[in-house]
């Protein structure tokens, strides 16, 4: 088990291009966390699936933001119409229960210009 | 309205004395708190954590102080060493719900020689 891995870990696109992200998480972990880190702040919730249902989205998730995971395995973070303000780390987190804390990958850091 | 607060962005401590991390919460429902330590270019990694059962937890150089009454946790890291040099996010969560992990902003620690 290699732990939770994230691609790419390096994107950049024009304003106005859609991205998708991956993330595959441990392969025993039923929950799949998406955060967000700007700089200065600490990671900030956007999502969560418990194997294939998503059970939460924080109003930091506009509509030009999806997120899935079929099948409760991998999962995938797709923004639509990018934004400057989007740009910033992304942050995939996988567990068994909360109480566990979270094993996260490395992120993928979007670049909008 | 940040539920975990880490007011000190920075702190820089000489190697082999104490550091103190601390992190105020506004939510008293909180009944668990974790720490994560992150380096640049990875993603934050768990470093340990308390329930609200109890007020000290201990795991080798690392110590976690929960003060409920103050809504206060500090972080203690003795000794010092170079390789604790990196940001340290304290993090609250409701364990008795399962719910998400909500993290600070953060407090870059630099060990000096």
């Amino acid at each position: 088990d290699t732990g939770v891995s994230q691609n790419p870990r390096h994107k950049i696109t024009k304003r106005g291009q859609n991205v998708t992200f991956r993330c595959d998480p441990i392969s025993e972990h039923n929950r799949l966390y998406w955060y967000r880190q700007t700089l200065g702040q600490g990671p900030e919730f956007l999502t969560y699936f418990q194997n294939e249902a998503q059970l939460e989205k924080s109003r930091l998730l506009s509509d030009r933001f999806s997120a899935e995971r079929p099948k409760g395995s991998f999962s995938t973070l797709e923004i639509q119409r990018t934004e400057q303000g989007d740009s910033a780390m992304y942050l995939c987190a996988s567990s068994l229960f909360v109480g566990y804390g979270y094993t996260f990958g490395s992120g993928t850091r979007l670049t909008v210009v | 309205d940040q539920q975990v607060k880490q007011n000190s962005p920075s702190l820089s401590v000489q190697e082999g004395r104490i550091s103190i991390l601390n992190c105020d919460y506004t939510n008293s429902m909180f009944d668990y708190f974790l720490w994560y330590k992150k380096y640049p270019a990875e993603g934050p990694t768990f470093l340990i954590s308390i329930s609200s059962i109890k007020d000290k937890n201990e795991d080798g150089r690392f110590t976690v102080f929960l003060n409920k009454s103050a809504k206060h946790l500090s972080l203690h890291i003795v000794p010092s060493q170079p390789g604790d040099s990196a940001v340290y996010f304290c993090a609250a969560t409701f364990m008795n719900r399962d719910d998400k992990i909500i993290f600070g902003k953060g407090t870059r620690l630099h060990i000096l020689p």
